[in-house]
């Protein structure tokens, strides 16, 4: 099955700063590319995502990039803000296996950005 | 109506009660998901239902029965549970089946604290 790494479990930026987290995938068949955004106590909620016959995507001030050949994502946060400050989690849509496709997470970072 | 929603918001339980969560969801969406996520952790997938049927049960013990009612509905019935399956329980939707194509958004509802005493 599908194996995700995240990078770093932690992460304290200055607001206006740029935060950037990276993850790996182990499935060369995956081909879609959640990132999710979970403040505490709320739901995980889509905050971007990438497919692959795409390299790079952005959305405001965030942006994702996919390198399929070494099997590696990253979300890109720029001018981050207080409330930027949350878990982030990324995913890779593989085939698990049991006849379909499914979600594989990371660990997850923990971003804060200090005011 | 574009959200998945749960209830109850939090349940406290003893190990000897019966009790059911309850998911819907109104945007025609045909996948539906049940995850369990522990703190400071990723969600964890327990099941998916795909056009009403079961697709997946990732190995979770019995004392969580899934159930599909119909497209909109997805229930998870509680027996006989443990102290270490207090988590959050969230349910996700997408608009397809994973198996029919592997590039559909999965939206989350805001999920079920579960405390079991």
């Amino acid at each position: 099955g599908e194996n995700v790494e995240q990078h770093p479990s932690t992460l304290s930026v200055q607001e206006g700063d740029s935060a950037v987290i990276k993850c790996t995938y182990s499935d060369s068949a995956s081909n879609y590319f959640p990132w999710y955004k979970q403040e505490l106590g709320k739901r995980p909620q889509l905050i971007i995502d990438i497919r692959s016959n795409v390299g790079e995507k952005k959305d405001q001030r965030i942006a994702v990039t996919l390198n399929k050949t070494a099997k590696h994502f990253s979300l890109h946060i720029t001018e981050t803000q207080p409330e930027d400050s949350a878990v982030y989690f990324c995913a890779a849509m593989g085939f698990s296996g049991a006849g379909s496709y499914q979600l594989t997470f990371g660990k997850g970072t923990k971003l804060s950005v200090i005011p | 109506d574009t959200e998945v929603t749960q209830t109850p918001k939090h349940l406290v339980m003893g190990m000897t009660n019966k009790k059911s969560l309850k998911c819907e969801q109104h945007m025609g969406h045909r996948a539906m998901y049940w995850y369990k996520q522990k703190a400071k952790k990723p969600p964890e997938l327990m099941f998916v239902y795909s056009y009403e049927k079961l697709s997946i049960n990732e190995s979770v013990p019995s004392r969580f029965s899934p159930e599909c009612p119909n497209s909109s509905l997805l229930n998870l019935h509680l027996h006989a549970l443990q102290p270490e399956d207090s988590a959050l329980y969230l349910c996700a939707s997408s608009s397809k089946p994973s198996g029919r194509s592997s590039y559909n958004e999965q939206f989350f509802g805001p999920g079920t604290r579960l405390t079991v005493l």
